[in-house]
């Protein structure tokens, strides 16, 4: 079973942007979609988007003006990063593995945007 | 986007009994549905992919059915253990896949 470790700042500052990393372990980043999902506090699930290995990534549209999403297959691990952060931005951010539907989890880190 | 609507928003079952969770989605997604489970402080859990294949490890007291537009959850007999809330979501159409609003399931 394919493992996933978020890490990243805790607290960023509006209008900053975050930059989170996923590490993969227990198997290959290769040849696979790598997504990250988003949810506020007492919310619902977000998609934020999604990278393939070979670097092509499709984001939502509702972010995609802020999002970049990158991956490093000979670190086994992938990127977002999130520009232009408000409050509402708040949130905890999972990584997982993108089948279309999701069969791995990271366990999630809690990102808050307040000065 | 395809819009996912699930119902109810909160069902009270009591332990043994069955519950049936519904999604509906906005436009058919064939049967790339998945269902998930979350308990407080942890990441969803899948449950059910390809609208009523369950994942490796998920009991046979889950099942799924629908396709297109309406799709269901069952859970046959509820354990204390099963007390969480469900999210569907459709893989049909990117961008991007989308959830429901989520099922929470408590204790009657």
């Amino acid at each position: 079973q394919v493992q996933l470790q978020e890490s990243g700042p805790g607290l960023v500052k509006p209008s900053e942007t975050l930059s989170l990393t996923c590490t993969v372990s227990g198997g290959s980043i290769s040849n696979y979609y790598w997504s990250w999902i988003r949810q506020p506090a007492g919310k619902g699930l977000e998609w934020i988007g999604r990278v393939y290995t070979t670097g092509s990534t499709n984001y939502n549209p509702s972010l995609k003006s802020r999002v970049t999403m990158s991956v490093d297959t000979s670190k086994n691990h992938f990127s977002l990063k999130l520009s232009f952060l408000t409050p509402a931005d708040t949130a905890v951010y999972y990584c997982a593995r993108d089948l279309g539907y999701v069969d791995s989890w990271g366990q999630g880190t809690l990102v808050t945007v307040s000065s | 986007e395809i819009v996912m609507t699930q119902s109810p928003a909160t069902l009270s079952v009591s332990p043994g009994e069955r519950a049936t969770l519904s999604c509906r989605a906005s436009q058919s997604v064939s049967i790339n549905l998945a269902w998930y489970q979350q308990k407080p402080g942890q990441a969803p859990r899948l449950l059910i992919y390809g609208a009523s294949t369950r994942a490796t490890g998920i009991p046979a007291r889950f099942s799924g059915s629908g396709s297109e537009t309406e799709f269901t959850l069952t859970v046959s007999s509820l354990q204390s253990e099963d007390f969480a809330v469900y999210y569907c979501q459709q893989y049909h159409n990117w961008p991007p896949w989308t959830f429901g609003q989520g099922t929470k399931v408590e204790i009657k």
